[in-house]
């Protein structure tokens, strides 16, 4: 089974500090995907990759960058974290090209930020 | 931005009941359609990735059906148990670079009192 793995499961940062949200997939997927979850609201894209070193912006990109420098890390850079980007953040992964290209999703980190 | 929407929000069921609920989209430029189950303190799974008019699916006591001309879908289980507790998520997708980009409904979160 494909395995998603995000780096920290909760995490507590203050404002305007940088933060890194690091995300590994082991099974060789191209897409990658960083999506934010609130209350009331579905799930929102912030950015995706579909290659090494290719980002394309998402829904909600403001406030965010991305780096993808190996096929199997996706990282997501709050570069000044503010109290609203407080939210659950999911990574996820798919093999283009298939008729069932379905998500696999990370277990999310839970980011606070004071 | 694609808008997809669910209904009911949240659904309280007796074990044993069978339910169902409603994810509607855009049906143009239709491309795929997404269910995935979010279990707390999991990460969300795939159930099921449609893309056909008329297509059903199935996973043991859980269905699917989609409408593409009226832009609906609605996901069916039968005979719920307490594992079914879940906030279960539909997502419409168009193809960006490739890569299938998924718009979320906000979810419609199911408990089942035993």
């Amino acid at each position: 089974d494909v395995k998603v793995t995000q780096s920290s499961r909760y995490l507590v940062k203050r404002t305007g500090e940088k933060v890194f949200l690091e995300c590994v997939q082991d099974m060789d997927h191209e897409n990658m995907f960083w999506y934010r979850q609130d209350p009331g609201l579905g799930l929102r894209l912030i950015y995706f990759s579909y290659d090494v070193k290719m980002k394309e912006k998402g829904d909600i990109p403001e406030g965010y960058s991305v780096s993808r420098e190996k096929k199997e890390r996706f990282s997501l850079i709050l570069e000044s974290a503010s109290t609203n980007q407080t939210s659950m953040y999911l990574c996820a992964s798919s093999l283009p090209g298939t008729t069932n290209e379905k998500l696999f999703f990370g277990s999310g980190t839970q980011l606070s930020v004071l | 931005i694609l808008n997809v929407e669910q209904s009911p929000q949240s659904l309280h069921v007796q074990e044993g009941d069978s339910t169902n609920f409603t994810c509607s989209f855009p049906s143009s430029n239709f491309y795929a359609l997404h269910w995935y189950r979010w279990e707390t303190a999991k990460s969300p799974e795939a159930l099921f990735v449609m893309t056909l008019n008329g297509d059903e699916k199935k996973k043991g006591r859980i269905s699917a059906t989609l409408n593409t001309k009226e832009g609906y879908s609605y996901l069916y289980i039968k005979g719920s148990q307490p594992e079914d507790s879940a906030t279960y998520l539909c997502a419409s997708a168009k193809i960006i670079q490739g890569a299938q980009k998924l718009v979320f409904g906000q979810g419609t979160r199911l408990t089942i009192n035993p």
